[in-house]
C-alpha cells in the first residue's frame, strides 16, 4: 500500500564504511530524486533519474553513486562515509510532466560517528 | 544570497488563528510555486501547488503569488493543532529543472 518506500529506516555507522539506502516506488511515475536534508532542515536535491537515465547530478561528492535498476527503484551507494554526511536522506518520485508534484518517501536518517 | 529565503520559525499562534507563510525568491524564472508539509519525523507532502501569479484557495488553505514582488505567501484559517509541523515553500522555472525548496517555517497550534 505504501507509495514511496525506503530501507532501512534508521541506519548508524562509523566513519570510513560503505553504505547504501534503497528506494521503491508503486505509482508508476517515470522519475525519481533523492535529496538530503542537514539539521536545519535545507532540503537539497542531490540526484533525479528519469526512466533509469541520470538527468540531474547536483554537486555532490563522488562518493555518492546512485544507481537505478529500473524505473520503480533507485537506490544511494555512499563511500567512505564521513561525518558530514549525517543527514535526512529523502527519496522522491514525480510523474515525468508533473515534477513539481514529489511523493516523498519517510526518510532515512543516517548517523556517522 | 539564496534562491528561495524562508524565516525558520518557530512560529507559535493559539488554535484558531489565521496563520500567514511567506517566502521571497531571487529567481525570476520560477513559474510553479509549491507548499509542502512536513511533520515530525515524516517525508514532506505536496499540500498546495500553483502556477504563476494569483491566488488558489483549497479547504482552510489560501497559496498566493506576488511574481512581481517575488513574494509567496501561505495562509491558513482557522488553525488547529494537526496543523502543526514545517511549512516549505518550493518553485521551479519547470520543464526538467530542479525544484528548489525554502528550508521551512516551523508551525505550532497551541490548542
Amino acid at each position: 500500500d505504501t507509495a514511496v518506500s525506503q530501507t532501512p529506516k534508521y541506519l548508524v555507522t562509523q566513519m570510513g564504511n560503505d553504505k547504501s539506502i534503497k528506494c521503491e516506488q508503486n505509482l508508476g511515475h517515470d522519475t525519481m530524486y533523492w535529496y538530503k536534508q542537514d539539521s536545519k532542515k535545507f532540503l537539497k536535491i542531490m540526484f533525479s533519474y528519469n526512466n533509469k537515465e541520470l538527468i540531474i547530478n547536483e554537486t555532490v561528492p563522488n562518493r555518492f553513486s546512485p544507481k537505478s535498476p529500473d524505473k520503480a527503484h533507485l537506490n544511494l551507494h555512499i563511500n567512505s562515509l564521513e561525518l558530514g554526511d549525517s543527514a535526512v536522506y529523502f527519496c522522491a518520485s514525480t510523474r515525468e510532466y508533473q515534477r513539481n508534484e514529489q511523493f516523498f518517501g519517510p526518510g532515512t536518517r543516517l548517523t556517522v560517528l | 544570497q539564496k534562491e528561495v529565503e524562508q524565516d525558520p520559525g518557530p512560529l507559535s499562534v493559539p488554535e484558531g488563528a489565521i496563520v500567514s507563510l511567506n517566502c521571497t525568491y531571487s529567481n525570476s524564472a520560477f513559474q510553479y510555486f509549491m507548499w509542502y508539509r512536513q511533520y515530525s519525523r515524516k517525508g514532506p507532502e505536496l499540500l498546495m501547488y500553483t502556477y504563476s501569479s494569483g491566488n488558489k484557495e483549497d479547504g482552510r488553505f489560501t497559496a498566493q503569488v506576488d511574481k512581481s514582488s517575488k513574494y509567496i505567501s501561505l495562509f491558513i484559517r482557522d488553525s488547529q493543532p494537526s496543523d502543526s509541523a514545517t511549512y516549505l515553500c518550493a518553485m521551479s522555472s519547470g520543464g526538467y529543472q530542479k525544484v528548489t525548496f525554502g528550508t521551512g517555517t516551523k508551525l505550532q497550534v497551541i490548542p
